[in-house]
C-alpha cells in the first residue's frame, strides 16, 4: 500500500500571495486532516475532511481553507500569506472521523518558507 | 479547553536505561491520548494510544503509557533505551466537544541517546 505524500516538498513565496499544497491519502483512508509545525514547536490541527466535508477545525482565520477530493486526496490553500505561516504542513489521513478517528498516518510535509 | 503540557523540552539519557517522557493533559471530556514520535526530516508515527480501555496501554518499540486520571498524567516509559528511539516525541489529547474533532499537540520532547 502507498503511503501519504505531500507536495511539493519545499516551497518560497512572498507576503501576500497565495499557497497550495496537497495531499495524496494512504489507500483506503477516507479523512484527511492538515496541521502547522512550526520550527520547535508541535503541530497544531488546522482542520480535518471527511469524505469531502470539514469535520473539525483549529485556531485559524478563513485564509486558511481546505478541499477533499472524491478519491480522498487534499488540498490546503492559504491566501494572503504572512511571514508567520512559514513553517512545515503536515498532512495526515486516517480511517473514520471525529473521536472514532483511527491512528493517524503523516507525510513528512511541505515546508514553507514567506519573505 | 483542552490542553496537554509536555513538562520537558528535553530528556538525556544513556543507552540501556530507562526512558520517562512526561505528558500531562485537560479535558472537559473522556478523552483520547496518543504519544507520536518523529524522526529528522520524517513523519510522525504513532507509538500507541489510550481509548478509554485498559489504563496500560503498550505500544510498538517497547514503549508503554500509564492513563493515571487523578493525575492527569499520561507518561511514556521504555525499560531500556536505544539509540535508535534519539527523536522528537509529541503527546496528544484529543476530544469532541459539540461533535467537531480536534487534536491538541504538546509543543514536544526531544530525546537524547547517549552511547
Amino acid at each position: 500500500e502507498t503511503g501519504v505524500t505531500q507536495s511539493p516538498t519545499h516551497l518560497i513565496k512572498t507576503r501576500g500571495q497565495q499557497v497550495t499544497l496537497r495531499c495524496s491519502s494512504q489507500s483506503g483512508h477516507n479523512t484527511v486532516s492538515w496541521y502547522q509545525q512550526a520550527l520547535g514547536q508541535g503541530p497544531q490541527f488546522i482542520f480535518q475532511y471527511y469524505r469531502e466535508e470539514e469535520n473539525g477545525r483549529g485556531n485559524f482565520p478563513p485564509r486558511f481553507s481546505g478541499l477533499q477530493f472524491p478519491n480522498y486526496s487534499s488540498e490546503l490553500n492559504v491566501n494572503a500569506l504572512e511571514l508567520d505561516d512559514s513553517a512545515l504542513y503536515l498532512c495526515a489521513s486516517s480511517l473514520g472521523s471525529g473521536v472514532n478517528t483511527g491512528e493517524l498516518f503523516f507525510g513528512e510535509g511541505s515546508r514553507l518558507t514567506v519573505l | 479547553a483542552q490542553s496537554v503540557t509536555q513538562l520537558d523540552s528535553h530528556v538525556s539519557v544513556s543507552e540501556g536505561t530507562p526512558v520517562l517522557l512526561r505528558c500531562n493533559y485537560s479535558s472537559s471530556y473522556s478523552p483520547s491520548l496518543f504519544w507520536y514520535v518523529q524522526h529528522p526530516n520524517k513523519g510522525l508515527q504513532l507509538l500507541l494510544k489510550y481509548t478509554s480501555a485498559a489504563t496500560l496501554v503498550k505500544g510498538i518499540n517497547g514503549f508503554e503509557a500509564e492513563f493515571k486520571k487523578s493525575e492527569t498524567s499520561f507518561h511514556l516509559t521504555k525499560p531500556s533505551a536505544h539509540m535508535s528511539d534519539a527523536a522528537e516525541y509529541f503527546c496528544v489529547v484529543s476530544d469532541q466537544p459539540r461533535g467537531s474533532y480536534i487534536p491538541t499537540f504538546g509543543r514536544g520532547t526531544s530525546l537524547i541517546v547517549h552511547p
